[in-house]
């Protein structure tokens, strides 16, 4: 079964610097993934997703992920942080088959502050 | 158009007491999942359907989990008798069948088990 790992349970950005999440996967054979937000109080809200097109993925709200084979990552940014990304942010990975087919398998969350 | 829809928002109750949490999933969507979200694990499947019929009912923690589709627009998760350790945020999701994500999600029932 697949697992995901994201580093940094807690992340304080300045606003305008660069966001950077981590997330790396357990499988070798490359899995979808996805970046979920969940602000207060809210339901998960998919920001993007990768399932076999372009390694680069553009999300909504400026965010966009990589995808690294080779390191198993699918790492977030966002090249200037606004005091509306304050949130937790979740990565996510799904078996491309198997008895898993369907299933998200979500990291631990990692949670955003931005400062003035 | 209308979002996965939970209710209720918030439900405190007692323990022992039985507890139903619903679910409308976005229309046109067959695929639906239901989560619990605690501080100690995380976001965690409980148990998804497709076309109304359980896939997976792996997660459900224990007998005193049950969920139904009775159809393509309505869900329950119920649990009886509810125990304090069941506090948690409960979300639905949905999805299409065309393209198996993503996943829709509503804004939870916090449930408070006293």
């Amino acid at each position: 079964a697949q697992s995901v790992t994201q580093l940094g349970s807690h992340v304080s950005v300045s606003e305008g610097a660069l966001v950077l999440l981590r997330c790396n996967y357990s499988s070798s054979v490359p899995p979808y993934l996805f970046w979920y937000v969940q602000y207060p109080n809210q339901g998960l809200q998919l920001l993007l997703k990768y399932t076999s097109a372009a390694t680069l993925v553009k999300g909504i709200n400026g965010f966009e992920a990589e995808f690294k084979k080779s390191e198993t990552s699918f790492h977030l940014t966002k090249p200037s942080a606004h005091m509306s990304d304050a949130a937790e942010y979740f990565c996510a990975v799904s078996d491309r088959g198997g008895d898993s087919w369907g299933k998200l398998q979500f990291g631990a969350g990692t949670q955003v502050v931005v400062t003035p | 158009d209308a979002g996965v829809i939970q209710s209720p928002r918030h439900e405190v109750t007692e323990m022992g007491q039985e507890v139903t949490l619903r679910c409308k999933p976005i229309s046109g969507h067959n695929s639906l999942f239901w989560y619990r979200q605690t501080m100690m694990r995380g976001l965690e499947l409980l148990i998804y359907f497709n076309n109304n019929v359980p896939i997976d009912d792996s997660g459900m923690p224990e007998d005193r989990f049950s969920a139904k589709m009775p159809n393509a627009s309505f869900s329950t998760l119920k649990i009886q008798p509810s125990e304090p350790r069941d506090s948690a945020v409960y979300f639905c999701a949905s999805s299409s069948d065309r393209s198996f994500w993503p996943q829709h999600f509503g804004d939870g029932t916090r449930l408070s088990i006293l």
